[in-house]
């Protein structure tokens, strides 16, 4: 079982850049999510999605945008890359409601 | 708005004593999770708290919730090695929809 599957791995962008980390779930699950995580800190929600074709931004969602594609893939883009945006990012799934969420690998991203 | 907060940030403990880490919480809720991270990989769910006096246990580790007080406690029994690691709790203030609020983590270190 592959789970929640990240890419890419690891992102230099410069300053103004755009790009889009995709995010894939093979558990059928409803709920995905898009975190960021900075030193020293715990996971912040950017955006993220109860079921196909819904979003909601989170607790810090400026500068960015979502995609729910389809159940499977919830795609996260950053269209003009700040310094501020550097982080690592974390893609996660759920069975909606009270189940535990299942998290990716996670995309190391630095904008200089 | 839901702020969680953990004490300790940092433990260092060695092998074989027993801690608890806290984890406090500022609004109602009755989901409380907690997750594990190890350095440079994702997160990993350890426990899932859906009532008030729920309490999960596996191996040396046991988690508990106290809606009332708006706490809860992982606690380390007999502490070895491998259980080194970032530890975070996660609360949902919002009935289920799983757009979690985590807490600054509990770096724990167990030496020999």
């Amino acid at each position: 079982n592959a789970g929640v599957t990240q890419t890419p791995k690891f992102q230099v962008l410069k300053t103004g850049q755009s790009m889009t980390l995709q995010c894939a779930q093979d558990m059928n699950h409803n709920s995905m999510y898009w975190y960021r995580q900075d030193p020293g800190m715990g996971l912040r929600l950017i955006y993220y999605s109860a079921s196909e074709g819904t979003t909601d931004k989170g607790e810090v969602p400026n500068g960015y945008n979502v995609s729910r594609l389809n159940k499977r893939e919830f795609s996260l883009r950053l269209e003009s890359a700040a310094p501020s945006q550097t982080s690592v990012y974390f893609c996660a799934s759920s069975v909606q409601g009270d189940r535990k969420a299942f998290f990716g690998q996670g995309t190391r991203l630095t904008v200089v | 708005e839901l702020k969680v907060e953990q004490n300790p940030l940092f433990l260092s403990m060695q092998e074989g004593k027993n801690y608890t880490i806290y984890c406090n919480y500022s609004t109602t809720s009755d989901r409380l999770y907690w997750y594990r991270q190890d350095p440079g990989k994702s997160l990993e769910s350890l426990f899932v708290l859906l009532s008030n006096g729920a309490v999960k246990q596996e191996g040396r580790l046991m988690a508990s919730l106290d809606t009332k007080a708006r706490l809860s406690t992982l606690h380390i029994t007999a502490a070895v090695h491998d259980l080194s690691a970032t530890y975070f709790c996660a609360v949902d203030g919002t009935q289920g929809a799983q757009k979690l609020v985590f807490g600054q983590g509990t770096r724990l270190t167990i030496n020999p």
